[in-house]
């Protein structure tokens, strides 16, 4: 089944303690983003990665780290969590190009990180 | 830089009214143009997307929405809702440009439908 899955779902962490929140996908997407839901304020993306090892900020990057050392695998790093990072966290892949099916995001479950 | 707005931040109808929700983009080049649902305590999914072509785009559900170049508009439209469409939607606009590729959604218009 394609997907994109997330881990973990839920987690609920204090200021300062690093975390890693894991993605990965089946489809053998190019891209990958990553991306904040929160109230009144829809989705905001993070980072993104056009490639393996091709990485480039989004509007939202302050605090988070990325990495793309696989075509798969898209890992969102906070090195020092703070308050303000509680949020809901989506991953998503996509075909990259201009053609049809390009730029189409699947969406993974989502994970809902609160920082205390 | 590229934007998007949605004007309409709650939307509250009747089963069997029609629906249309706005959006609007800024960018001055191509763009690919999308609508996403969020059903409650669920992930995105794809309802429609725009690449080139014919402007009025058929999704699933019965949804539909017009790409009106001239005003920079994507809106989203639905003849008769039904109680099952209560969601969030969410409009985006993709372009694609030197090899890179921007994604921005909009802040969201939750849809409540009262039976």
């Amino acid at each position: 089944e394609a997907q994109v899955t997330q881990n973990p779902r839920y987690l609920i962490t204090v200021t300062g303690k690093k975390l890693t929140v894991t993605c990965s996908q089946n489809m053998n997407h190019e891209y990958m983003s990553w991306y904040r839901q929160d109230p009144g304020l829809g989705l905001r993306q993070i980072y993104y990665s056009m490639n393996v090892e091709v990485t480039d900020k989004g509007d939202v990057p302050e605090g988070y780290k990325v990495s793309r050392k696989e075509k798969r695998n898209f890992p969102l790093i906070l090195e020092s969590p703070s308050p303000n990072q509680t949020s809901l966290y989506f991953c998503a892949s996509s075909v990259s190009g201009t053609s049809g099916r390009a730029n189409e995001q699947f969406f993974g479950p989502g994970t809902r990180l609160t920082v205390l | 830089a590229q934007s998007v707005s949605q004007h309409n931040h709650h939307v509250i109808l009747s089963e069997a009214a029609s629906l249309e929700l706005g959006c609007n983009y800024s960018y001055g080049g191509t763009v690919n143009l999308f609508w996403y649902v969020q059903y409650p305590g669920q992930h995105l999914q794809l309802l429609l997307k725009y690449f080139s072509g014919d402007p009025l785009v058929k999704g699933i559900k019965g949804f539909e929405a017009e790409f009106i170049k001239s005003k920079f508009s994507f809106n989203l439209r639905k003849p008769s809702v039904q109680w099952s469409d209560t969601a969030e939607y969410f409009c985006a606009v993709n372009s694609y440009s030197g090899g890179y590729q921007k994604v921005t959604f909009g802040t969201g218009t939750k849809l409540q439908v009262i039976p």
